[in-house]
């Protein structure tokens, strides 16, 4: 059983405008979640996170949002960029340094 | 600049061959290193936890005799495929962390086994 979902394998939003990533959960004793960026041949890069008991949590252009009640996340670009174009991964944990489980990602193309 | 340089990035070797791939943090010690495989279009699958100075802990299903860790200093990591068969051919990539920070991912290592 698949603890962390990201339903949309692939995502095109044009330049400036806003992107959506979502990401749901099924483990309600995740306490951190966390969004990485990978770029082919590329190791994951960390991007931002959240605490479960925050609901929000802002860095420059990318914004996570959570809903605990809902067991949902998402990722706001705003505005995008050609460069965000990526595989973006929604992963969960039970704190901020330890193991995590990952989604299957999401393949965000920006075009300019 | 990476924080963490894994090695090789790729291998191709016959079926039989014992391969060893590295896992070095570079700009801090690392108190725990993972190590996570990945399909293709699937997810990173997480196999272990490499904590410095102690066993490793295997994930369901992985085979512990099958997939070596060694963790012999905070800086170190490596993840023996043993008697390597086509079927282990797979991305692996190792990630580290200290503290309370979110963990710093290797580039991966292409594993071909014929």
């Amino acid at each position: 059983d698949q603890q962390v979902k990201q339903n949309s394998p692939s995502l095109s939003v044009q330049e400036g405008r806003i992107s959506i990533l979502n990401c749901d959960y099924t483990n309600s004793m995740f306490d951190y979640f966390l969004w990485y960026k990978k770029y082919p041949a590329e190791g994951p890069t960390f991007l931002i996170s959240i605490s479960s008991i925050k609901d929000k949590n802002e860095d420059g252009r990318f914004t996570v949002f959570l809903n605990k009640s809902a067991k949902h996340l998402s990722l706001h670009i705003v505005p995008s960029q050609p460069g965000d174009s990526a595989v973006y991964f929604c992963a969960a944990s039970y704190s901020n340094a330890g193991k995590s489980t990952f989604g299957d990602g999401t393949t965000l193309t920006v075009k300019p | 600049g990476a924080v963490v340089s894994q090695h090789p990035s790729r291998v191709i070797c016959k079926s039989g061959t014992s391969v060893k791939i590295e896992c070095r943090s570079l700009d801090f010690q690392a108190t725990t290193m993972f190590w996570y495989r990945q399909f293709p279009k699937q997810s990173l699958m997480l196999m272990a936890t490499s904590n410095e100075g102690s066993k490793a802990t295997y994930e369901q299903g992985v085979e512990k005799d099958k997939f070596l860790i060694n963790h012999a200093s905070l800086t170190l990591s490596t993840l023996t495929v043993t008697s390597a068969h086509p079927e282990d051919s797979s991305f692996y990539i190792c990630s580290a962390s200290r503290g309370d920070q979110p963990q710093h991912f290797g580039d991966g290592t292409r594993l071909s086994i014929l």
